[in-house]
């Protein structure tokens, strides 16, 4: 079955401390990937995408995620987290034949940050 | 510019009453989505609108559930008979068109209590 997983629930970094968020991904052929992130009362933001090509993807808030179709993984990183950071991520995709191009999302990773 | 806006932001009623929602989404965009949030599911599409036609309505989970948008641009979500497992927050995203992918842009949401 498609589908789309983040393996941790939960993660606490220290400030200042590396990042990474893990995301899976089954479908039959790559779809388009997406990380998003939610701020408590806050809508969801996009802080990147990937279609094709490079496969490390920069994105906004120093974030940036590497594509591996070898493990059909797109994990989000960041060198040094902020306290700002504290928030839920979702890794998101759209299969490159939805015509619609609906949002399929795994089930988040809250981050805490241990000043 | 404006962004995509949800109202009301909370909603509170009894079981058995019917609720709307309204989703203003920015200025020209063609695409319109509305997602669910809730705990039990996580983050689940339940309907694509492109102009005032609605392609897929696949996510929509029961008959209660219903949308319509009217001149390509305001949306209504509307539930009938609320049961306490429609306790969620309903995003609305709005969307246009980057190279060859619907670009959306998400509110704040409406978190919609049944008790």
């Amino acid at each position: 079955a498609q589908s789309v997983t983040q393996p941790d629930i939960h993660i606490t970094v220290s400030e200042g401390a590396s990042l990474e968020l893990r995301c899976n991904y089954s479908y039959g052929a790559t779809p388009y990937l997406f990380w998003y992130v939610q701020s408590p009362g806050q809508g969801l933001q996009l802080l990147l995408k990937y279609f094709s090509g490079d496969t490390l993807v920069q994105g906004i808030k120093g974030f940036e995620a590497e594509f591996k179709r070898s493990q059909s993984s797109f994990n989000l990183r960041k060198p040094s987290v902020h306290w700002s950071d504290a928030a839920e991520y979702f890794c998101a995709v759209v299969p490159n034949n939805n015509a619609g191009n609906m949002l399929t999302f795994g089930g988040g990773t809250r981050l805490m940050v241990k000043p | 510019g404006a962004g995509v806006s949800q109202s009301p932001s909370n909603k509170v009623t009894e079981k058995g009453k019917d609720v709307e929602l309204r989703c203003d989404p920015i200025s020209g965009h063609t695409a319109l989505y509305w997602y669910r949030q809730s705990l039990g599911q996580g983050l689940e599409f339940l309907i694509y609108f492109q102009g005032n036609s609605a392609p897929d309505k696949s996510g929509l989970p029961s008959d209660r559930f219903s949308a319509e948008r009217t001149g390509g641009s305001v949306s209504t979500l509307t539930i009938q008979r609320t049961q306490q497992e429609d306790s969620a927050v309903y995003l609305c995203a709005s969307g246009t068109t980057s190279g060859y992918y619907n670009e959306q842009f998400f509110g704040p949401g409406t978190r919609l209590t049944v008790l």
